[in-house]
Formats: C-alpha cells, sequence, structure tokens
C-alpha cells in the first residue's frame, strides 16, 4: 500500500521560506505515469493546487505560485520536497503531498498524505 | 475564487438522494474528465469519482458522477451519516495547465 508522509516545520516567519518534504513508501517514486504532487488548504477553504514533478524533474507548477515556489524531486531517498519564498499569513495552510496520476486525458490524485499544517506567523 | 463552481453546502435525510453540481469552462470540464474527492473531517482528500462516472475499488456504488458539456454532477443515493463530509470536484484546466478544484460542499445528514 502506498503512503505519503509529509515533514517539516509547522510555524514559518513571514518573508522566510516555507520547506517541506514528502516521503514516499510502499512504491517507487520512479514508476511512469506518476508526476508527485503538492496541493494545499488554508484553513477553512479550499484545495489549491500548488505543482507537481515527474521522477525526472520535470516540472508543472500552478501560475499563481510560480514565481515563489520550486519543487525538487530525490530519487535516491524517495521523496520529493517543496520551497515557497517569501511567505506571508496567507500562505498559512494545510499542506498535503500526493500522487499525481498522469496520463494523456485522465490525471487526478489517487494517493495523499495525511497534511501538514504550516502557519505563518512572527 | 475558486475556478470550478460548487454550492456551498448541501443537506439530507437518511436513506435521501443529493446531488452537488459542479460548473466550469471549456478550458476545464468542457474538454476533460472530472473527478470527485471526498473529504471527511480533519482527515485528507480522498478519491471518489474519477473519469467522469469512474469509482474506485471499494467506493460504495451508492456514489455516481456525471458531466454534460461544461458541467457535471455528483450523486449521493441511500443517504448514511457518514456521508457527512466536504465535496469538491476537479479538472484538468487546459489554459492554466494543471488541475482546478471547485470551492468544495459541505454535506449535512439531518
Amino acid at each position: 500500500q502506498l503512503q505519503l508522509q509529509e515533514s517539516g516545520p509547522g510555524l514559518v516567519e513571514p518573508s522566510e521560506t516555507l520547506s517541506l518534504t514528502c516521503s514516499v513508501s510502499g512504491g517507487s517514486i520512479g514508476s511512469t505515469n506518476y508526476y508527485w504532487g503538492w496541493i494545499r488548504q488554508p484553513p477553512g477553504k479550499g484545495l489549491e493546487w500548488i505543482g507537481s514533478i515527474y521522477y525526472s524533474g520535470n516540472t508543472y507548477y500552478n501560475p499563481s505560485l510560480k514565481s515563489r515556489v520550486f519543487i525538487s524531486v530525490d530519487t535516491s531517498r524517495n521523496r520529493f520536497s517543496l520551497r515557497l519564498t517569501s511567505v506571508t499569513a496567507a500562505d498559512t495552510a494545510v499542506y498535503y503531498c500526493a500522487r499525481h496520476v498522469w496520463q494523456q486525458w485522465d490525471r487526478y490524485f489517487d494517493y495523499w498524505g495525511q497534511g501538514t499544517l504550516v502557519t505563518v506567523s512572527s | 475564487q475558486s475556478v470550478l463552481t460548487q454550492p456551498s453546502s448541501a443537506s439530507g435525510t437518511p436513506g435521501q438522494r443529493v446531488t452537488i453540481s459542479c460548473s466550469g469552462s471549456s478550458s476545464n470540464i468542457g474538454s476533460n474528465y472530472v473527478y470527485w474527492y471526498q473529504q471527511l473531517p480533519g482527515t485528507a482528500p480522498k478519491l471518489l469519482i474519477y473519469k467522469n462516472d469512474q469509482r474506485p475499488s471499494g467506493v460504495p456504488d451508492r456514489f455516481s458522477g456525471s458531466k454534460s458539456g461544461t458541467s457535471a454532477s455528483l450523486a449521493i443515493s441511500g443517504l448514511r451519516s457518514e456521508d457527512e463530509a466536504d465535496y469538491y470536484c476537479a479538472a484538468w484546466d487546459d489554459s492554466l495547465s494543471g488541475p482546478v478544484f471547485g470551492g468544495g460542499t459541505k454535506l449535512t445528514v439531518l
């Protein structure tokens, strides 16, 4: 059974960089037809896709966040990471990592991590 | 403001059938598959429907999805108390080159 687990600081100061890692177990991050994505959910609000990465390093980012987001992958450790720079209170959210099924016309998130709350505050 | 539009709330009594709508545009629902996620309180979203109307293994057939043009809907029949959750629609958006979500519908079982 595939499992994903987010890890990283729960508190980040304004203007600093948010960094999270997603560890994947029960499957290889190098599997074809799968990207690996980050999604966030501000408290009491809906879901927002941040970006997704392939094991080769190819990435897609949400244009609204693209200037501040960097997603990387470490195939040797079977994990991928998120960096979000210049954070503000608006970046406070539960951050989820998920496996992103990526076929020609069929793209969706089938396995999700439990999520981690990141609060931006001084 | 979410790209896909859903009603903020819906409700029904046990045993009833409820539907949740999702409206988009030609760049997302109109040209791509629709997906539905269920988010129980305090948990991560779970895939409920994929490819407009397909259920993953383990999802009861009380849940069904449909799509027509630039709109989609999720139907839940034989409503049960454990169905109380937030429901999100999603679709790939060709303009964004990424997935977009609806704002979510909070389903209350009265």
